[in-house]
Parts: structure tokens; C-alpha cells; sequence
């Protein structure tokens, strides 16, 4: 079993829907969890951080479920920027442990 | 405010061979850290170092080694180059070691092909 695993894509959406994008992560120790997103043959660029509580940024929500090891990103209303590799990061203490990645797609 | 920054950005080695990459680590950032990306798949990590010293290793063979310089900046070297180390190799700084919440600011990589 793969430490953090995502939904596989690619998600073709149209501009203006609500896209989610889920991911599990096996160490319970895991201590922070983040989503970066990473346009093709470019860096990964952080996202936002997720917490417990849930957080959010403008149209982006992440939210952490740490008893179900489970962390969601939720994007409202596409944008043809959007489209990009979505990567779910959890730190377990050591490093950043990346997920495979989720592609999205916005089209017009 | 200089961000992290890797060169070369381009490299063709062949088998067997030996390849030196270089990172300089975003200013007031003292932590580096390496990883591999194959195409595909998201990055995995290589090592850690903080303080001139290898803190942390992921699953990589020796033939991954590192070196961390005063000035915080850092090189990867691979020796006896294979096919599947081609890859894309991230550098990312940070601020301090160990556990944090503080997130890893990534440079643009050095896109290693292997003939």
C-alpha cells in the first residue's frame, strides 16, 4: 500500500464546476499535510496547508479528517488556471511523503 | 528575495557515469532537501541536510550521496549512473530541522536524462 494515495485522474471538468479531490495517508504519526499543485514540467508550488478545523482560500477548501487519515481539496468554481497536477504532501516528521497525483483539466 | 534555485536545468548523462546537481536553498533557509521525480509519479524523497550533515535518507541506494556546503547550498551526486535514474530532481529548502508545520519551497529542478 502506497503512504499516501490519491484518486486517480485525469478529471476533465468544465469552467465553473466544483471539482473534489480526495487522498489517504497510512502513518497515523503523520504531523502536517499540505496541497501543492504542479503545472506540467514546472516545480511543485504550494498550494495551502490543511488543518482539522478546515481551511479555506477563496474558491479552495481543504479539510483533514485525522481520525479516518483522510484529507480533501475542493475547488469552486474552475478556472482554465486551474488546470494543473494536484499533489497531496503529508509531513511525517522526516519529510514530505507526496502522493501521485491527481490531474485536472478545466475546459472551456 | 531569492527563491531556490538549481542548475543545471538540463542534463544528458549515459550509463555509468557520474552526475553532480547543485541547489542553492531560498535566502534565510538552511535545511535541503533532494528529491526524484519520474515521469508520472510525485516526488520521492532522497535525503535531508541541515547543518552539513545527511539528517534524514529515503529509500535511495548509495549510489545517492550529498554533500551541504557553509553557505546552506548543497549538491546531489550519482554515481554509476542507470537508465531509470532518469528523472526530474527537485531541490527544496526550508527553515530548520525536523518536525514542523512550515512547508518545503521548492526550486525548478534539473531534468536529468540518461542515454
Amino acid at each position: 500500500r502506497k503512504e499516501v494515495e490519491q484518486d486517480p485522474g485525469p478529471f476533465n471538468v468544465p469552467e465553473g464546476a466544483t471539482v473534489a479531490f480526495n487522498c489517504t495517508y497510512s502513518n497515523s504519526a503523520s504531523q502536517s499535510f499540505f496541497w501543492y499543485r504542479q503545472d506540467c514540467r514546472k516545480e511543485p508550488k504550494l498550494l495551502m496547508s490543511v488543518y482539522s478545523s478546515g481551511n479555506e482560500d477563496g474558491r479552495f477548501t481543504a479539510q483533514l479528517n485525522r481520525a479516518s487519515q483522510y484529507i480533501s481539496l475542493l475547488i469552486r468554481d474552475s478556472k482554465l488556471s486551474d488546470s494543473a497536477t494536484y499533489l497531496c504532501v503529508v509531513n511525517d516528521g522526516r519529510a514530505l511523503t507526496f502522493g501521485s497525483g491527481t490531474r485536472l483539466q478545466v475546459q472551456p | 528575495d531569492a527563491g531556490v534555485t538549481q542548475s543545471p536545468t538540463h542534463l544528458i548523462k549515459t550509463r555509468g557515469q557520474q552526475v553532480t546537481l547543485r541547489c542553492s536553498p531560498k535566502s534565510g533557509h538552511d535545511t535541503v532537501s533532494w528529491y526524484q521525480q519520474a515521469l508520472g509519479q510525485g516526488p520521492q524523497f532522497i535525503f535531508q541536510y541541515y547543518e552539513e550533515e545527511e539528517r534524514q535518507r529515503g529509500n535511495f541506494p548509495d549510489r545517492f550521496s550529498g554533500h551541504q556546503f557553509p553557505n546552506y547550498s548543497s549538491e546531489l551526486n550519482v554515481n554509476a549512473l542507470l537508465l531509470g535514474d532518469s528523472a526530474l530532481y527537485l531541490c527544496a529548502s526550508s527553515l530548520g530541522q525536523g518536525p514542523s508545520n512550515q512547508p518545503q519551497h521548492f526550486g525548478d529542478g534539473t531534468r536529468l536524462s540518461i542515454l
